[in-house]
């Protein structure tokens, strides 16, 4: 167990609909980054929070949107999902806002059919 | 653009053998460089980095080799054992890593016993 606390694990979801995943940091931690993983595109930095705000966008698309709340847990929302929407996807935390010693969740796997 | 460019896609290796993944990067502001293993249904976890200002680094059997001219940085593996087979991903970062880090596409890699 890394202590980053990702949930749900799976998510069977439709195209058009909207979900939200969620995650936990380690304790201590307060980076959030989130990332996608896909098989053609490899790990995709997303986003970036530090305690409560945004640091750093990657390859976000406007469908998608996070937030850091105060107690530090992050919540990624996916918007008129797509089929190339599914992936992994994947948060982890840092002590500090660099990036250079990251603690990865278990991911999240999302289809979208 | 991939930033980092990672080779070979997959390998095989005899148990007892030596595994060896190759990245390249282009941008020369990077000055952080991890290698990341990822079992399945894992998230990445922290292997072992490099600074630039070093040629080499070694933790036990895995040795990161640097050569900063080239642009290049591999990872090796010696004495490989079944239970090192899965996915290693090489990354790097720049200023910190304020923009997250930036992954290779993953090295699928199995220890054949």
């Amino acid at each position: 167990d890394s202590g980053v606390t990702q949930t749900p694990k799976h998510l069977i979801t439709a195209t058009g609909q909207r979900v939200t995943l969620r995650c936990s940091p380690r304790s201590g931690d307060l980076s959030v980054y989130w990332y996608q993983q896909s098989l053609d595109q490899g790990l995709q930095f997303l986003i970036q929070y530090y305690n409560g705000e945004e640091r750093a966008k990657g390859n976000i698309l406007e469908r998608f949107s996070a937030q850091q709340f105060p107690d530090l847990h992050s919540e990624l929302n996916l918007s008129s999902l797509e089929l190339g929407d599914s992936a992994l996807y994947f948060c982890a935390s840092g002590w500090t806002t660099g990036a250079n010693v990251l603690t990865f969740g278990a991911g999240s796997r999302l289809t979208v059919l | 653009q991939q930033q980092v460019k990672q080779s070979p896609q997959s390998l095989i290796v005899q148990k007892g053998g030596i595994s060896i993944i190759n990245c390249a990067y282009e941008n020369t502001a990077f000055d952080y460089f991890p290698w990341y293993q990822q079992f399945p249904g894992k998230g990445p976890a922290l292997l072992i980095a490099i600074r630039p200002d070093v040629s080499e680094k070694k933790e036990g059997r895995f040795t990161i080799s640097f050569n900063k001219s080239a642009k290049q940085f591999s990872l090796h593996i010696m004495d490989s054992q079944p239970g090192d087979s899965a996915t290693y991903f090489c990354a790097a970062s720049a200023g910190g890593g304020a923009d997250g880090l930036t992954f290779g596409k993953g090295t699928h890699l199995i220890i054949q016993p």
